[in-house]
């Protein structure tokens, strides 16, 4: 199985700040990798698929980047409502996840 | 849309089984895989196993439970379902149906979930 790491595994940040997570594989997934949002008690929601491409209807103060085994996920600027964990996942073989990142208001 | 159905509660080593009902798509569909993730504190998102037709069905499933687990689509009522027999504490979880999205034959992530069912193990 391809294994995931993210870190920060936690963050807090001020509104309005740009606010960064990562993702690496532990081999080579090309551009297999989406990045979900989960708020408290619902399901995950899909953000961006393809390491880049932003799922319709998502702001677009979220972005992704990367190729290869490591990954970038950016809020260019934090909103109260961004308030979730948020995980990476990669599908180069069997879909596998990251372990996320909590991310909370300063 | 997806909705779940099944028992919320199972005894130790009887089996699992959740029900998908899906709406405004077709479980046949050839730009879709039709799954089932679990999430639990100890396990994090855990996905579990599929269903999907390309001219013929197929499934795949993790290798953590593939002796365990059996994802079956139902055309007559536009479902899928998922059984795991044996069950264990450990797998006391929250658990997901979702479908896989392919555009142009292209993975382009899990764009529908259900909407969760909590599954406790216990005698």
């Amino acid at each position: 199985d391809i294994q995931m790491t993210q870190s920060p595994s936690s963050l807090s940040a001020s509104v309005g700040d740009r606010v960064t997570i990562t993702c690496q594989a532990t081999q080579d997934i090309s551009s297999y990798l989406n990045w979900y949002q989960q708020k408290p008690g619902k399901a995950p929601k899909l953000l961006i698929y393809e390491a880049s491409n932003l799922e319709t209807g998502v702001p677009s103060r979220f972005s992704g980047s990367g190729s290869g085994t490591d990954f970038t996920f950016t809020i260019s600027s934090l909103q109260p409502e961004d308030i979730a964990t948020y995980y990476c996942q990669q599908y180069d073989n069997l879909p596998t996840f990251g372990p996320g990142t909590k991310v909370d208001i300063k | 849309e997806l909705q779940q159905s099944g028992p919320g509660l199972v005894k130790p080593s009887q089996t699992l089984s959740l029900t998908c009902d899906i709406s405004g798509d077709s479980v046949s569909s050839n730009s879709a895989a039709w799954s089932w993730i679990r999430q639990s504190p100890s396990r994090g998102l855990e996905w579990l196993g599929r269903t999907f037709y390309r001219s013929n069905w197929y499934s795949d499933y993790a290798l953590s439970v593939k002796s365990r687990i059996t994802v079956n689509p139902d055309t007559s009522k536009n479902q899928f379902s998922l059984h795991l027999t044996s069950v264990t504490p450990e797998d006391t979880a929250v658990y997901f149906c979702v479908r896989e999205r392919f555009l142009e034959d292209s993975y382009s992530g899990m764009d529908v979930w259900g909407q969760g069912s909590t599954v406790t193990v216990s005698s």
